[in-house]
């Protein structure tokens, strides 16, 4: 059974930072992995898509990379901004009768100005 | 493109309560998956419908049901209503049910008193 965990579970920078986001997860069989912004009640936004094949995506000033061997992902901001501040999930796509989405608890990111 | 859009953005209802939440697909979009958030984790997988069918279901009870309509959007029913079930209610679409980038809507806040 996949899980994702993600660490930390929130971090507090000061805007300007580079900071760097962990995800792993427990099966190697991914098909894709999907990093998502949540805004406090909203729904998920895509930022970067990583297929199997892959191993990194570029979007701006994110960069996020894919290590299937060893069951991970970073997700990568640089030079945060305050309007950076949100919760970062990561989800792996599985195979399991369907393909769907596992994903981690999320980190709550917040920038300060 | 409207993307995905669900209705309605917010819901309070009663213990015991029925309750219908709906969800149009992204344009070219035909799988739709539902999803759980409760209050600070990640989205749990409800079911996905395709081609008017359910593929596959989560690890939820028979009181979440759904429908999928020929225009490829769908409803999730929830019967009974548990206190348990306030929760952010997640719906994802994508061009078939092979491994893709999923988009998103911004959910249905769903209060269960």
């Amino acid at each position: 059974k996949q899980e994702v965990t993600q660490i930390p579970a929130a971090l507090s920078v000061p805007e300007g930072e580079n900071l760097v986001l962990n995800c792993s997860f427990t099966d190697s069989a991914i098909y894709n992995l999907q990093w998502f912004r949540q805004d406090p009640g909203k729904g998920l936004t895509s930022l970067l898509l990583i297929q199997s094949s892959q191993r990194e995506q570029t979007s701006g000033r994110l960069n996020a990379s894919l290590d299937k061997s060893s069951g991970r992902s970073t997700l990568y901001i640089a030079a945060s901004q305050p309007g950076d501040s949100a919760t970062y999930l990561c989800a792996s796509e599985v195979a399991s009768g369907t393909y769907k989405y596992i994903f981690g608890t999320g980190t709550r990111l917040k920038v300060l100005a | 493109d409207a993307g995905v859009t669900q209705s309605p953005t917010h819901l309070i209802k009663t213990r015991g309560q029925q309750v219908t939440l709906r969800c149009s697909p992204k344009s070219g979009h035909d799988t739709v998956s539902w999803y759980q958030q409760a209050l600070g984790q990640g989205p749990q997988f409800i079911f996905q419908y395709y081609e008017e069918e359910e593929r596959q279901r989560g690890n939820f009870p028979d009181r979440f049901s759904g429908h999928q309509f020929p225009n490829y959007s769908s409803e999730l029913n929830v019967n009974a209503l548990l206190l348990g079930d306030s929760a952010l209610y997640l719906c994802a679409s994508t061009p078939g049910t092979e491994n893709t980038e999923a988009f998103f809507g911004q959910g249905t806040r769903l209060t269960v008193v």
